[in-house]
């Protein structure tokens, strides 16, 4: 069980376009999910929690205009990527916790996108 | 500033040896603590957690331990084995029900043949 999933895998783009990366709970609902984006050999940085029909919380340095966050159910969360430019260029990943409201609840981790702006 | 910290980017182990990841943090606030494996290409993986009101927790062949004094936390894995082989991240979270992990920079291990 608690299976996330993303979609594409990995996209390739020209610079300017705007690219949105799907995030699904398969087998569970998600009340809430995170976005993370991870450079080459570093952490993964959080950039922004989002729980259901609320909107984002982006973490300080995350530009809210620039990364578009939606969460329109239970299942599904999505990140646009607007105007897209080399610099974007990275390895995104979501997860998704149930918030049944116990403590310490594990996300779970989708398998990530990888995005090439040219 | 980063909270949570793995100073060894890598480490080799002979299949079947002890492999110890260690983790340091610096927010005393964090009280419940993570470790994740991660193949390239691919999302993390959960391996096992542990809350700051314990000091060990086990799960077959992985324990975490806690050592809220130090600020330090280790994964244990033994015996070791080449499926073992990815980048290990531990995270730490402060507050019940807040949800948000601050992740290490990964150690990378190689579990030799």
């Amino acid at each position: 069980g608690a299976v996330v999933s993303q979609h594409p895998s990995r996209v390739i783009c020209k610079s300017g376009t705007s690219v949105k990366i799907e995030c699904r709970s398969l087998d569970f609902q998600a009340t809430t999910m995170f976005w993370y984006r991870q450079f080459p050999k570093k952490s993964l940085m959080l950039m922004a929690t989002s729980n259901e029909g609320s909107k984002a919380t982006y973490e300080q340095g995350v530009e809210k205009d620039k990364f578009l966050i939606n969460h329109a159910s239970l299942t599904l969360s999505t990140l646009t990527v607007t105007s897209a430019h080399p610099e974007d260029s990275s390895f995104y990943i979501c997860s998704a916790s149930q918030r049944s409201g116990q403590q310490g609840e594990t996300q779970y981790f989708g398998p990530g996108t990888r995005l090439l702006v040219l | 500033d980063q909270q949570v910290k793995q100073n060894s980017p890598s480490l080799s182990v002979q299949e079947g040896r002890i492999s110890i990841l260690n983790c340091d943090y610096t927010n005393s606030m964090f009280d419940y603590f993570l470790w994740y494996k991660k193949y390239p290409a691919e999302g993390p993986t959960f391996l096992i957690s542990i809350s700051s009101i314990k000091d060990k927790n086990e799960d077959g062949r992985f324990t975490v331990f806690l050592n809220k004094s130090a600020k330090h936390l280790s994964l244990h894995i033994v015996p070791s084995q080449p499926g073992d082989s990815a980048v290990y991240f531990c995270a730490a979270s402060a507050q019940q029900g807040t949800y948000k992990y601050i992740f290490g920079t990964g150690t990378r291990l190689k579990v030799l043949a």
